[in-house]
This record gives structure tokens, sequence and C-alpha cells, in this order.
């Protein structure tokens, strides 16, 4: 069965240092990939996908990830993290089921920035 | 609309109750999608619809729970008979066709008492 794991629940880091949060996908074909960002009362908002070719994606908010099919991993990365970056991060995968696309969230990674 | 509505933002309500949630997807979307998040958890597949059409009903939790999109616009998620249990954060999501961006609305937060 198809399945997203974010292995860190919480991540603290302090502003200006650089962050990646992992991602890990069980999925038997080639997976399309996304990175969603939830604010405080906000919806979630994507910040990157990966559909196929260029395997480093670039995203808004200066993030980028990179698809590694030998590790089967998407993690997510950023050079240089911002206070305003501090949020809870769900990576998913659209998954083919029934004939439509599903998409299958992780359980979240909790970002908290120190000044 | 210029984004994904939902409402109520809020609802409590009773054991035993019946609770209708609203959506109002982005109007040029086709699809539109039902998530459950439980605290703490990710966003949990409920439905999908293609237009009025539902295809995959393939997550909703028992037959205590039923979507509609009589008109391929809107969407209302009904849950009846509520138990604590189904006491969660409901997220409605639309794109432009599958496995494209999903835009979410700010979801519903129900609290079964």
């Amino acid at each position: 069965a198809q399945s997203v794991t974010q292995p860190d629940i919480h991540i603290t880091v302090s502003e200006g240092a650089s962050l990646e949060l992992r991602c890990n996908y069980s999925y038997g074909a080639t997976p399309y990939l996304f990175w969603y960002v939830q604010s405080p009362g906000q919806g979630l908002q994507l910040l990157l996908k990966y559909f196929s070719g260029d395997t480093l994606v670039q995203g808004i908010k200066g993030f980028e990830a990179e698809f590694k099919r030998s590790q089967s991993s998407f993690n997510l990365r950023k050079p240089s993290v911002h206070w305003s970056d501090a949020a809870e991060y769900f990576c998913a995968v659209g998954a083919r089921g029934s004939g439509t696309y599903k998409y299958i969230f992780g359980t979240g990674t909790r970002l908290k920035v120190l000044a | 609309g210029a984004g994904v509505s939902q409402s109520p933002r809020y609802k409590v309500t009773k054991r035993g109750q019946d609770v209708t949630l609203r959506c109002d997807p982005i109007s040029s979307h086709a699809t539109l999608y039902w998530y459950q998040q439980a605290l703490g958890q990710g966003p949990e597949f409920l439905t999908y619809f293609n237009y009025e059409a539902q295809p995959d009903k393939s997550g909703l939790p028992s037959d205590r729970f039923s979507a509609e999109r009589p008109e391929g616009s809107i969407s209302t998620l009904t849950i009846q008979r509520t138990e604590q249990r189904d006491s969660a954060m409901y997220r409605c999501a639309s794109s432009a066709g599958t496995n494209e961006k999903l835009f979410f609305g700010s979801g519903t937060q129900l609290s079964v008492l």
C-alpha cells in the first residue's frame, strides 16, 4: 500500500540556519510528490511538486526538494530559515486508486524557529 | 470565488446529531476533495468529485458519512448520528485536474461532545 513517512514530528532550528525535512514514501510506480505548508489557522499551501524530469525542484519561499528514487525520499531543504517559516510541513504522494488520484499525506513535521 | 471557502469555521454538536459542512471551491476547478485531519495527523482522504460525479468514496469511514456535489460546484459533507471520534478538522480542496496543485480551504473544526 502507498504510504508517506515523515520521521521527524518536531524540528527546531535557529533563524538563519539551514533546514532539511525528511520524507520517505512507499509507492509502486513513479510517484507524484508534493510538499505543503500549513500555518496556524490557514489552509495547506503548496510549496513545490515533482512530477518528472529534473530531480531537484525549486519551490516558493526559497524552498527546494530533491527526489531520490534509490532512497524513496523527497526531502525538503532551505539554506537559511526565516522566523516566518515556523509552521507545519506535510509531504504528500499523488497515488492512483480506483481510477482517480488520491493524495496521501504524511503526518507532518512541525518546525519551530528560534530568534 | 478567489479561493476555497468552507463553512462553518467551527461546529460544536452533541453526539447523535447530524451535521452538514459546506465547501465552495474555486469556480473553475473540476475536482474537489474532502479530507479529515485528526489532531497531530496529516489529512486523510475521504472522497473525491470530478464535477458532480463521485468516482471514489473509499475513504469515508462509515455509511454515516456522505458527500454531494449536485451541480458540480458547491459540495456538502454530511455526518449523521455524530460520534465523538468524528471530532476533527475537515478540509476541502479543489484543483484544476487530478494531480494538479490542490488549493485548500481553511477547514471546519468539528467538535462532538
